[in-house]
């Protein structure tokens, strides 16, 4: 079956500028969750959704982040004014069981690298 | 606080080497879960093993071979007779009962040279 897809797999913007990043989960998958990467880094967590609500956005640097996921699947990282920090790999993941006592994996998809020049 | 350690920031070997990633991790939890991940060259995360804190059996899967214990707050991944397709980034991770995020350790760059 199809995994998780992201696009653009490569976005290169202007400082200042607004973009937007989307993720498109496996199917039947409630539960979504938004990464940052940076180079020579591990993932960092941003935010999780369960359906279509955001059930943990600790890991969102400032309010120039924000993700919505309005119909329990497609879900879209929109960050604006960009800063140059902001370039790195941002993955999706989505997983069946979100929480219980036997915790399901995280499916990854392929990233979008965001460039900020 | 949670905190994931991989020391080993890059380890070369030779084919048919035997190799451990080391992978040490914090937390104040009872119950909790590890994880391997994979990143290839390509960029994309695989799952490669998940772990109950209540269960430290060791696991076999091939050639992949996991060392979890308690004691040491350990999660080693040993790969036997490695193989060039082995070569990639390796991350730890560490998930508490009561969040869904995983916390990840900065990775481990393996090289297997032919």
């Amino acid at each position: 079956g199809a995994g998780v897809s992201q696009t653009p797999s490569n976005k290169v913007t202007e400082k200042g500028k607004y973009v937007e990043l989307r993720c498109d989960p496996i199917s039947g998958h409630t539960a979504l969750y938004w990464y940052r990467q940076s180079l020579g880094q591990g993932p960092e967590f941003l935010i999780y959704f369960q359906g279509t609500g955001a059930a943990d956005d600790s890991g969102l640097p400032n309010d120039r982040f924000f993700a919505v996921r309005p119909e329990g699947s497609v879900s879209t990282l929109k960050i604006q004014r960009t800063e140059r920090g902001d370039s790195a790999v941002y993955l999706c993941a989505s997983s069946s069981i979100p929480r219980g006592f036997e915790s399901s994996e995280q499916f990854f998809g392929p990233g979008t690298r965001l460039t900020v020049l | 606080a949670q905190k994931v350690t991989q020391a080993q920031t890059e380890i070369s070997v030779v084919e048919k080497e035997d190799v451990t990633l080391d992978c040490v991790y914090e937390t104040r939890d009872t119950t909790y879960y590890l994880f391997w991940y994979k990143q290839p060259p390509s960029g994309e995360l695989v799952f490669l093993i998940r772990r109950n804190s209540f269960d430290e059996q060791n696991e076999i899967s091939g050639r992949y071979s996991w060392n979890f214990q308690k004691s040491t707050s350990s999660f080693n991944f040993t790969i036997t007779a490695s193989q060039v397709v082995d070569s990639a980034v390796y991350f730890c991770a560490l998930r508490s009962y009561n969040t869904d995020k995983l916390i990840f350790g900065t990775g481990t760059r393996l090289q297997v040279f032919p």
